[in-house]
């Protein structure tokens, strides 16, 4: 089975400018969770997916957003940058987002904003 | 609430043993470890579930005590392969707040020598 994807693996962007994030699930999975690591925050929860549906959403501005489409990819937007923004984005696709499910990650898309 | 990790980071010669402990405030349901190397994506190497069960990976095992909300990974008999950061991820107790959420520790950064 093809693991979780990501795309692009590495972007870098200007202050106040916006960015799409991608990600594709492993067949089967349903549910889409996103995260952002930072050396200084470590891994934070951003929002889950499941069914095109926000579910759940973690302790971030409005600026970050996402949406599913029907075949479980996922995508984030982060509009007006600001350089704390910049940080690994991390995709992990599980089956139907139940605590006992397994999260699998994807390869991350490391976002630089200059 | 993040989970508690510790050690923050352990060196280790090929062959020695390592604990990591992983401890929640909060009532747990499950408990996800993980391996994360430079440059990449959380490897998932193991689910616990609430009911304090014992699994194995390998030569690396893991236990949950439900009574005191905490998870122990051992690392026996250390390889050069087993040098990276491990995380451990919690999800709570059912609640609204649950889906597809993960609470990641801070990490334990473990480094394997010859």
């Amino acid at each position: 089975k093809a693991g979780v994807t990501q795309t692009p693996r590495y972007l870098i962007k200007t202050r106040g400018q916006q960015v799409t994030l991608s990600c594709s699930p492993i067949s089967g999975h349903r549910s889409v969770s996103w995260y952002q690591q930072t050396p200084g925050q470590g891994l934070q929860f951003l929002f889950e997916y499941f069914s095109e549906t926000q579910r759940n959403k973690g302790n971030f501005p409005g600026r970050f957003s996402g949406r599913q489409f029907s075949n479980s990819r996922s995508e984030m937007n982060v509009s007006t940058l600001e350089r704390g923004d910049s940080a690994l984005y991390l995709c992990a696709s599980s089956l139907e987002g139940l605590p006992t499910d397994t999260q699998y990650f994807g390869p991350g898309t490391r976002l630089t904003v200059l | 609430q993040q989970p508690v990790q510790s050690p923050q980071a352990v060196i280790l010669r090929e062959g020695e043993d390592a604990v990591i402990n992983c401890s929640s405030s909060k009532a747990l349901y499950s408990v996800h470890w993980y391996r994360q190397k430079h440059g990449e994506a959380p490897v998932f190497l193991m689910i616990l579930l609430k009911g304090g069960e014992q699994k194995g990976h390998d030569k690396i095992s893991a236990s949950f005590n439900e009574k005191k909300q905490q998870s122990s990974l051992y690392l026996t008999a250390s390889q050069l392969s087993y040098s990276g950061t491990y995380f451990c991820g919690t999800a709570a107790i059912w609640t609204t707040d649950s889906w597809g959420k993960l609470q990641f520790g801070a990490g334990t950064q473990v480094v394997v020598t010859p």
